[in-house]
């Protein structure tokens, strides 16, 4: 089945860690974003991708840092910079400029303490 | 990309339509009305979108004002399983792909 991997489902670190989430697609899609979620909240871009070896920041891109090596590939770091790193992180990606429908994974739901 | 106005909240009996508003007011005449769902816990699912001319799928039909500054997503037969936040966006085609997600509208589907 094609579709976004995102793992792990939950993630716990200690304040002042770096922590990296996963996310893995087999869409064949060229590009690829971050999005964060705090509860009862809309989601928030935080870095996207629209070709492998080229990203952008979204809204708020403090604090976080992401690679594109390759095409299938989309890691965020949340790093020790990010004020308040607990949240819902989703990813998602979509075909090209063309098609604006973006495909999201299951998301991962990372709690620093 | 254009705001949007949605209601904070609605509810449905199980089987019946649910229409859900969207205000569009100063949408531009590139863009086009997004609409995603989001259950509980879960990554958004993307449902429909349209330019000018009402849309229908599997999963529902989208109907936009002539005006283009309001539409209407319909759920022709809710079932419980459509309970979800519902997210109607405004997106011009424009170099990026940007989805500014707002804080939707919570459908509650009751049997």
């Amino acid at each position: 089945d094609g579709g976004i991997t995102q793992s792990p489902k939950y993630l716990f670190r200690k304040e002042g860690q770096n922590v990296t989430l996963s996310c893995e697609q087999n869409l064949n899609h060229d590009a690829m974003y971050w999005y964060r979620q705090d509860p009862g909240q809309g989601l928030r871009l935080i870095y996207y991708s629209q070709i492998v070896n080229d990203f952008q920041k979204g809204d708020i891109a403090e604090g976080y840092s992401v690679s594109r090596e390759k095409k299938e590939s989309f890691p965020l770091t949340v790093t020790s910079a990010q004020k308040n790193p607990t949240a819902f992180y989703l990813c998602a990606s979509s075909k090209d400029r063309a098609h604006y429908e973006q495909y999201f994974g299951p998301g991962t739901r990372l709690t620093v303490t | 990309d254009a705001k949007t106005t949605q209601p904070t909240s609605m509810d449905c009996a199980e089987g019946r339509a649910a229409n859900l508003p969207c205000n569009h007011s100063t949408i531009s005449g590139n863009e086009y009305v997004y609409w995603y769902r989001q259950i509980h816990s879960q990554g958004p699912q993307y449902i429909i979108h349209g330019l000018k001319n009402n849309e229908t799928n599997e999963m529902a039909s989208l109907i936009i004002t002539e005006d283009r500054k309001s539409s209407t997503l319909i759920l022709p037969h809710a079932t419980l399983r459509d309970t979800a936040v519902y997210y109607c966006i405004v997106r011009a085609n424009s170099n990026d792909y940007k989805l500014s997600f707002g804080a939707g509208t919570t459908v509650t589907v009751r049997a």
